[in-house]
């Protein structure tokens, strides 16, 4: 069956560490996979896309990692800040151009 | 400033009673989209549509249905069908389906329980 999966658990890290973020899919064969930032009772909001011909991504703090071999994206947050806390999703495009989300995971960075 | 409209915020149903959601965005986007998110999952999507007078059932459209009158409008309405509704719904947009190369917006949800 087709799966994506994130850390259920919540991170907790300490403000000016790098955030690492996993999302792992099967079954799946994206041409592309979004990164978005979510805030308690809002909707989410696009933070990045990266295409299956792309290794790697950057925008300001952010940097996404996108291995077709391993099915597996990698979000980080460099220096991070409290005002990054909040639940980050992944997800992919299911051939159709719709998009399938992960469930999430919740960041806590403490300063 | 363009965006996603999402109304009400807040909306109370009474077993047996239809209930519909409003979504309007001023984006011109062509797509819309709707997604259920229960906590500890992720979004799942109901309904889509890639034009006007179109839409097309998404995972999870039992009790759930939609119209597409005007490109701005996708209108949602949870049946009596829907067994299970007490949900946050989530409505969204995109530039037209399978345009890579940018995100989807999304509005700011409609937290919808039964009472």
């Amino acid at each position: 069956s087709q799966k994506i999966e994130q850390n259920s658990e919540a991170l907790n890290i300490q403000e000016g560490k790098t955030a690492t973020l996993t999302c792992n899919y099967t079954n799946y064969s994206p041409a592309y996979l979004q990164w978005y930032r979510q805030d308690p009772g809002r909707g989410p909001v696009f933070l990045l896309l990266i295409r299956e011909n792309e290794k790697e991504k950057r925008k300001e703090r952010l940097k996404v990692t996108f291995d077709t071999t391993l099915k597996q994206s990698l979000f980080h947050i460099t220096a991070s800040q409290p005002a990054d806390s909040a639940t980050y999703l992944c997800a992919l495009d299911n051939q159709g151009g719709k998009l399938i989300f992960g469930q999430g995971t919740e960041l806590s960075v403490k300063p | 400033d363009g965006g996603i409209t999402q109304s009400p915020k807040y909306l109370f149903r009474k077993e047996g009673q239809n209930v519909t959601l409003s979504c309007e965005q001023n984006l011109n986007h062509d797509a819309m989209y709707w997604y259920r998110q229960d906590p500890g999952q992720g979004l799942r999507l109901i309904y889509y549509s890639q034009i006007v007078n179109d839409f097309q059932k998404g995972d999870i459209a039992e009790g759930y249905s939609v119209s597409r009158e005007k490109k701005e409008s996708f209108p949602l309405t949870v049946t009596s069908a829907q067994k299970n509704p007490t949900a946050f719904y989530l409505c969204a947009s995109s530039i037209r389906l399978g345009v890579v190369g940018y995100g989807y917006t999304f509005g700011s949800g409609t937290r919808l329980t039964v009472v």
